[in-house]
């Protein structure tokens, strides 16, 4: 069974500051995914991390793959206001449970000024 | 537009009562789910089908039934077996990554 764990939690950042939230999973995954939730609002697609070394770039936000230490990374980059959010990671076991995601606990990013 | 509706966005359920929540979607995705999300926690799935007609239990399950009759259609019932109904609930749907609905957000009155 596939466990997603993310850390840490909870994160408080400083404006133009750099940070990196990690997520580990515990057996092999097909896919990485990395998920954005706004307070009261559903979960907006960030991004697809498909094989091993994998890197995506969107603005400020850098997600990794290493498929080998199983272990994802979202890096933020001269972090701003608006990127307070809380970020998801997910994997998918595959196999007959292709297109089951199993999401870790969230990290609750609060940048300030 | 492709995508995924859900409603309502805001549901009160008396002691008692079965309340069902409403999914459709339009980007002829296969697959669907359900997932329950509890204030400053990660989502749980309740239920999931990849096919029409054919649905398998997630890991919180009990309280809860679905139907999948229709490609676009996977409605949620939440019974009164669920005895702590009140949370954030999310559709879902597609095989490789999910486009999500806007939720719906049951409260128990």
């Amino acid at each position: 069974e596939l466990k997603v764990e993310q850390n840490p939690l909870f994160l408080s950042m400083q404006e133009g500051k750099n940070y990196t939230i990690y997520c580990n999973y515990s057996t092999t995954s097909d896919r990485l995914y990395w998920y954005r939730q706004d307070p009261g609002k559903s979960l907006e697609s960030l991004f697809v991390l498909l094989s091993n070394g994998a890197v995506k770039q969107e603005g400020r936000l850098m997600a990794s793959l290493d498929t080998k230490a199983r272990l994802s990374t979202l890096h933020i980059t001269a972090a701003v206001h608006d990127l307070s959010a809380t970020y998801f990671c997910a994997g998918n076991a595959g196999g007959t449970s292709y297109g089951k995601l199993t999401f870790g606990q969230g990290t609750i990013l609060t940048v300030h000024p | 537009d492709g995508g995924i509706t859900q409603s309502p966005k805001y549901l009160f359920r008396k002691e008692g009562q079965n309340v069902t929540l409403s999914c459709e979607q339009n980007l002829n995705h296969d697959a669907m789910y359900w997932y329950r999300q509890d204030p400053g926690q990660g989502l749980r799935l309740i239920y999931y089908s990849q096919i029409v007609n054919d649905f398998q239990k997630g890991d919180i399950a009990e309280g809860y039934s679905v139907s999948r009759e229709k490609k676009e259609s996977f409605p949620l019932t939440v019974t009164s077996a669920q005895k702590n109904p009140t949370a954030f609930y999310l559709c879902a749907s597609g095989t490789y990554g999910y486009t999500f609905g806007s939720g719906t957000r049951l409260t128990v009155v």
